[in-house]
């Protein structure tokens, strides 16, 4: 699986969009990119994935870059509860390896009032 | 109901105790997951099972054993840790494991120590 870089560390004004960013320049054609986030002292909870294109669903929109080498997850109106761990993880889905989570360090997002 | 639960959700053991941590989903799920997550680390998978059946063993110490007596359930049993295996142990499960892009809904994790 493809390797992701984050920055460690994240500030964010309540009520403003939080903008995480993600590079996967290694990311192979069949890896999809995957979020997830963790609230402290509570299990890492899913938020999206993509493979090409760009998704939205009620949490989160997801922004692929069109060589995919790397990604953006938007968080459009932060809320003292989104401070938490954003963990962007790519992964191939269709290998016997499929369904493996390899964390990297993650982005501690801190969203400030 | 996307919940996974799991008990205890704290637990202290000595180290000749021999304890068990539980792990529960009724969403129909096929596969279920062990990750440990030492503090201020990211959770690392230990164990993958598959229809009730083990399919993936990250090289954990046999102090570690798995077991999945049905789909719905999901045991870790321990027996002679070190305190180094201290930690929060997580449990998860998707709908399949092995195709397609499942995403995994995680337990609250039961926080471990041991003295």
């Amino acid at each position: 699986d493809a390797k992701t870089t984050q920055p460690t560390s994240m500030d964010c004004a309540e009520g403003r969009a939080a903008n995480l960013p993600c590079n996967h320049s290694t990311i192979s054609g069949n890896e999809y990119v995957y979020w997830y986030r963790q609230i402290h002292s509570q299990g890492p909870q899913y938020i999206i994935h993509g493979l090409k294109n760009n998704e939205t669903n009620e949490m989160a929109s997801l922004i692929i870059t069109e060589d995919r080498k790397s990604s953006t997850l938007i968080l459009p109106h932060a809320t003292l509860r989104d401070t938490a761990v954003y963990y962007c993880i790519v992964r191939v889905a269709g290998s016997s390896n499929t369904g493996k989570l390899i964390f990297g360090q993650g982005t501690t997002l801190q969203v400030k009032p | 109901d996307t919940e996974v639960t799991q008990t205890p959700k704290h637990l202290v053991m000595g180290m000749t105790n021999k304890k068990s941590l539980k792990c529960e989903q009724h969403m129909g799920h096929r596969a279920m997951y062990w990750y440990k997550q030492k503090a201020k680390k990211p959770p690392e998978l230990m164990f993958v099972y598959s229809y009730e059946k083990l399919s993936i063993n990250e090289s954990v110490p046999s102090r570690f054993s798995p077991e999945c007596p049905n789909s719905s359930l999901l045991n870790l049993h321990l027996h002679a840790l070190q305190p180094e295996d201290s930690a929060l142990y997580l449990c998860a499960s998707s709908p399949r494991f092995g195709q397609g892009a499942y995403e995994q809904y995680f337990g609250p994790g039961t926080r471990l120590t041991v003295t």
